[in-house]
């Protein structure tokens, strides 16, 4: 059965550093896609990254880059230049080709950047 | 702006009552999903459904009913709340193809109380 890990509930990191968000996934379909979102305490989810299993580079949009390493199964989010705006819940979720079209989450990881 | 909206941000309801959360989207999607998220658990489906009439159960459909009668509208409800059914509830939206990331709408926190 798919499943998602982020290991990490709270994370810090002080404006402009870089900062490394955790995910390991488990899956036994070849064929699958990951995703990252941002939940900021308004509530309302926003779709930050999409990586693709067959996808030979690692995806990266503006200052988020995620670090996909198949073999190990992890989809690490790397967020640049860390700002005071990116303190917000993060999700890690997958999508599996033969499922459908289910999105599974991570539990998430709560990011709080300091001035 | 394509959109997911939910009817209510926030809601109260009873103990035993009946209660509906709707979600609309204008985005013509054909899958449409309710989630609740709780602390330390991240978001667990409830129900989706990928057509009109369709649905299917997710990893937690106890104490929930979905309706889908219009492609934009996608309802749930819950028979007769209980405390343990406070909680945020999202729904979210995707085009049929593969590996299409969802659109969320804003979601709405119920308490029963």
């Amino acid at each position: 059965a798919q499943k998602i890990t982020q290991t990490q509930p709270g994370m810090f990191v002080q404006e402009k550093e870089a900062v490394t968000l955790d995910c390991t996934y488990d899956t036994s379909d070849p064929s699958y896609g990951l995703f990252w979102y941002k939940q900021p305490s308004s509530g309302e989810m926003i779709f930050l990254i999409y990586q693709g299993s067959y996808d030979q580079q690692n995806a990266t949009e503006g200052r988020y880059s995620l670090n996909f390493q198949k073999a190990r199964k992890s989809a690490n989010l790397v967020i640049s230049a860390s700002q005071l705006g990116d303190s917000a819940m993060y999700f890690c979720a997958m999508r599996e080709e033969s499922n459908t079209g289910k999105l599974i989450f991570g539990q998430g990881t709560t990011l709080q950047v300091k001035p | 702006d394509v959109k997911v909206t939910q009817s209510s941000r926030y809601l109260v309801k009873r103990t035993g009552e009946k209660v509906f959360l709707e979600c609309v989207q204008d985005m013509d999607h054909e899958n449409m999903f309710w989630y609740r998220q709780d602390p330390g658990l991240g978001l667990r489906l409830i129900y989706f459904s990928y057509d009109v009439k369709m649905k299917e159960k997710g990893d937690i459909p106890e104490g929930y009913s979905v309706s889908r009668e219009k492609k934009e509208r996608f309802s749930l409800i819950l028979e007769s709340a209980s405390t343990n059914q406070t909680s945020m509830y999202l729904c979210a939206s995707s085009p049929g193809q593969r590996f299409y990331g969802y659109t969320f709408g804003s979601g709405t926190r119920l308490t029963v109380v």
